[in-house]
């Protein structure tokens, strides 16, 4: 596997309630992707960062903040967690090369009561 | 955007069968079509890819399969064996280096 962890790997958290997840990397990958996983819907992208302080919103960001200060950390923030966004979060890394291979962390289950 | 369909969402074989999963996709400006596979409460795995400058690409019992002008891929698994049973995803490229991903298949092997 490539050098991704995430954490935590399970949160349970109360709804209205902030939420950070933070994904880390060893690889020094320019590119660096949030997605969430639900059933029947597969993996959604929430955010994305192109580099230090770039970042930019994916198909279901609306609720969902990120924040990237270092090449190696990429942080999604719930300000204000629901229920709805009770889910699977993957992190992913790509290098940038030509074409966009995506390697993905472990994952973090959250759940929104 | 990259609008990905996938099929079927369930996927029931008999071990030593082949399994054929199907991809369709939206962007004729795609050139990029992974495959993960997904074991259950694993992270998804790139098991193969494909680009657009070759129609078929095979790696041991796994193959893919893509028609630019139809706009399709596909993966195809033979002499399917229980370890084989996971959830695959398909995606296609769009701009940005983002990915769009299928909904997802569920392969059963069954002994």
């Amino acid at each position: 596997d490539a050098g991704i962890t995430q954490s935590p790997r399970h949160k349970v958290t109360e709804t209205g309630t902030p939420v950070t997840l933070r994904c880390h990397q060893t690889e020094n990958h320019r590119y660096m992707y949030w997605y969430r996983q639900d059933p029947g819907h597969g993996l959604r992208l929430i955010h994305y960062s192109y580099g230090v302080k770039d970042t930019d919103k994916g198909e279901v960001s609306d609720g969902y903040s990120v924040s990237r200060s270092k090449t190696e950390d990429f942080l999604l923030t719930l300000e204000s967690a629901t229920s709805s966004q009770t889910s699977v979060y993957f992190c992913a890394i790509s290098s940038g090369n030509l074409y966009n291979e995506q390697f993905f962390g472990p994952g973090t289950r959250l759940t929104v009561l | 955007g990259e609008n990905v369909e996938q099929h079927p969402s369930t996927l029931s074989v008999q071990e030593g069968d082949s399994a054929v999963i199907k991809c369709t996709y939206s962007d004729s400006a795609s050139n990029y079509f992974p495959w993960y596979k997904q074991e259950l409460g694993k992270r998804p795995q790139l098991i193969i890819d494909i680009r657009s400058n070759v129609g078929e690409k095979k790696d041991q019992r796994i193959a893919v399969t893509l028609n630019k002008t139809a706009k399709h891929f596909s993966l195809h698994i033979t002499e399917t064996q229980p370890e084989d049973s996971a959830v695959y995803f398909c995606a296609g490229d769009l701009n940005d280096y983002k990915l769009s991903f299928g909904a997802g298949t569920t392969v059963t092997v069954r002994a």
